[in-house]
């Protein structure tokens, strides 16, 4: 069973806000929640991290429920260069459980 | 922000040959790093845990003894894939976490092209 859901793919414009959400139905009380930013043949890229309600960074925000069973990455004005693979990782202080799900292929276009 | 480096960055081997690749963290300590491999157009898929001082824990189906794993000090892990072969082909990334922190920071990752 996965342990996040995010949609394959989206499409958005050069200036505009982009919204990805993941799901984590079974998120445990431990598990915080980080987000990264891949391109091609490059190794992943930490943008964001969060345990609960909202986390924001120079580059972009992160939106947590109270129930924390979802977490939406919120890129600002996103540019053509912010086309990538994002991907959303549950785990926990508490143990090892470093995998990954599919990822969203985010493309920016002009 | 700290800094996890890879080496070789690619390489091209043989069949039946081994080839060792290096994970580095280059300004801080980590006990604990993590092997990826990657295939065009896919997910991460994570291959082993690396425990300094002890032995690695793998996922299911990874093979520890085709994928040796050695984590000798708080900055160093090294990936060992022994007798490679074409299909062992793929990009390998390892990441580092900083114990401080628990943040996780990967690699460029190693191109892998066995012939």
């Amino acid at each position: 069973l996965a342990k996040t859901t995010q949609p394959i793919s989206m499409d958005s414009y050069e200036g505009q806000e982009v919204n990805i959400t993941c799901s984590h139905n079974n998120i445990a009380t431990n598990d915080y929640i980080t987000w990264y930013q891949q391109f091609p043949s490059q190794g992943p890229r930490f943008i964001i991290q969060g345990y609960k309600t909202k986390v924001t960074n120079e580059v972009a925000s992160l939106f947590i429920p109270a129930d924390r069973k979802s977490s939406t990455l919120s890129l600002p004005r996103v540019s053509l260069s912010d086309t990538a693979v994002y991907y959303c990782l549950v785990a926990s202080y508490n143990n090892n459980d470093m995998r990954f799900g599919a990822g969203t292929r985010l493309t920016v276009k002009p | 922000g700290a800094v996890v480096s890879q080496h070789p960055s690619w390489v091209i081997c043989k069949s039946g040959t081994s080839v060792k690749i290096e994970c580095r963290s280059l300004d801080f300590q980590a006990t604990t790093m993590f092997w990826y491999r990657q295939f065009p157009k896919q997910s991460l898929m994570l291959m082993a845990t690396s425990n300094e001082g002890s032995k690695a824990t793998y996922e299911q189906g990874v093979e520890k003894d085709k994928f040796l794993i050695n984590h000798a000090s708080l900055t160093l892990s090294t990936l060992t894939v022994t007798s490679a072969h074409p299909e062992d082909s793929s990009f390998y990334i390892c990441s580092a976490r900083r114990e401080v922190t628990l943040e996780q920071f990967f690699g460029p990752g190693t191109r892998l092209t066995v012939l």
